[in-house]
């Protein structure tokens, strides 16, 4: 079947320095990808989304990059604060209704002060 | 800001108890969704429902029912709670269509006792 999955499951960061959080997906027909923070025992935020006719694209202090090529989606996050520790996730919608979103695991980001 | 409302935050219930979860948005989406999340599994859907009154098989429905008698509401039933469910029981909705995103609620944290 079909997956979304994480490079890394843990990343640990120095606070001030850019963060990259990478997701692998399998299916070519994904046309929508999202990403969520979870913060410790709270539900996931919308952080930002992309479409598969955009390859990047800009949020506060957020990049989401796409490439379709190698079916690789990356999440930056600049000048990384202690508040940015969390869980993140990736998401891709395979077409159709938002129903059939599939969740990657989730990598674990932790900044140190 | 999107509001999702998941009404119990904590619940503790005996095994064979009929648990019921309740989630209300509001931002007039059509869609809304019951995940569970276990570490190591991730997000796993169990229901979804596109309309009032409607109903959709997710990818692990036994054990679970739902009900959507208004637009704003969606319940997860637990007809008789097992250990196995023990969780954290997220809501979610999103609008209809292809590339919209889903909004989740603050998770429900059950434990069968």
């Amino acid at each position: 079947g079909e997956s979304v999955g994480l490079h890394l499951p843990t990343l640990s960061v120095q606070e001030g320095d850019n963060s990259i959080i990478n997701c692998a997906y399998s299916n070519s027909a994904s046309d929508y990808f999202i990403w969520y923070k979870q913060e410790s025992g709270k539900g996931p935020q919308f952080i930002i989304d992309i479409r598969s006719n955009m390859d990047k694209r800009q949020g506060q202090r957020v990049t989401v990059l796409l490439n379709k090529t190698v079916k690789h989606l990356s999440l930056q996050i600049a000048a990384t604060q202690p508040g940015d520790s969390a869980v993140y996730f990736c998401a891709e919608n395979s077409g159709g209704s938002n129903y059939k979103l599939t969740f990657g695991k989730g990598t674990l980001l932790t900044v140190n002060p | 800001d999107v509001k999702v409302t998941q009404s119990s935050r904590y619940l503790v219930k005996r095994t064979g108890e009929k648990v019921f979860l309740e989630c209300v948005q509001d931002m007039d989406h059509e869609n809304m969704f019951w995940y569970r999340q276990d570490p190591g599994l991730g997000l796993r859907l169990i229901y979804f429902s596109y309309d009032v009154k409607m109903k959709e098989k997710g990818d692990i429905p036994e054990g679970y029912s739902v009900s959507r008698e208004k637009k704003e509401r969606f319940s997860l039933i637990l007809e008789s709670a097992s250990t196995n469910q023990t969780s954290m029981y997220l809501c979610a909705s999103g609008s209809q269509g292809a590339g919209n995103t889903i909004y989740f609620g603050e998770g429900s944290w059950l434990t069968v006792v």
